[in-house]
């Protein structure tokens, strides 16, 4: 079974810093990768989804994520942290042999310092 | 505006009562979902439906019941069966059953919380 693991709970960046939030993946399969943003007590937004093709993925709000086959990751980045990207970020996997519903990580959260 | 509604926003439940929460979807998607969302633990899958009248079990089913009876509404019950259902309840929902490879949109979450 597919599976994500996302280091740091809790990540902490000044304003106009870099950010970059880790996702790993398990699968035995190729998988589709999906980082999700959430602001509290909201729902979940997709931020950008890796199906096929360009290993680059960019996304909504300045932010992109690279699917490195080799080290079974899909890191999520940004160039310069804004105030209003403080929130949890989840990453999430599915595979086309699985099952039909997205796995995700556990979570982190983004605090971005004045 | 199409989108998934999630009613209520806030639930209080007595213990050893059922409780539904309502889910309803105007996207005319095929899949829904639901997820548990509890502090530290991200979204854990209970239920979800990729068609009308069907339904499989996620990793945390156990105390918890869905119903597929339209294509617009998937009910989440949670009995007095579930331990411990104070928690974040999130509906999902997807365009395309068959396509792994394709986004789960959402709603704004029910907060339950047993006294």
């Amino acid at each position: 079974a597919q599976s994500v693991t996302q280091l740091g709970s809790h990540v902490s960046v000044s304003e106009g810093a870099l950010v970059l939030l880790r996702c790993n993946y398990s699968s035995s399969v190729p998988p589709y990768l999906f980082w999700y943003v959430q602001y509290p007590n909201q729902g979940l937004q997709l931020l950008l989804k890796y199906t096929t093709g360009a290993t680059l993925v960019k996304g909504i709000n300045g932010f992109e994520a690279e699917f490195k086959k080799s080290e079974t990751s899909f890191h999520l980045t940004k160039p310069s942290a804004h105030m209003s990207d403080a929130a949890e970020y989840f990453c999430a996997v599915s595979v086309p042999t699985g099952r039909r519903a997205l796995t995700f990580g556990s979570g982190t959260r983004l605090q971005v310092q004045p | 505006d199409g989108g998934i509604t999630q009613s209520p926003k806030y639930l209080f439940r007595k213990e050893g009562q059922n409780v539904t929460l309502s889910c309803e979807q105007n996207l005319n998607h095929d899949a829904m979902y639901w997820y548990r969302q509890d502090p530290g633990q991200g979204l854990r899958l209970i239920y979800y439906s990729q068609i009308v009248n069907d339904f499989q079990k996620g990793d945390i089913a156990e105390g918890y019941s869905v119903s597929r009876e339209k294509k617009e509404s998937f009910p989440l019950t949670v009995t007095s069966a579930q331990k411990n259902p104070t928690a974040f309840y999130l509906c999902a929902s997807s365009p395309d059953r068959t396509a792994q490879n394709t986004e789960a949109f959402f709603g704004q979450g029910t907060r339950l919380t047993v006294v």
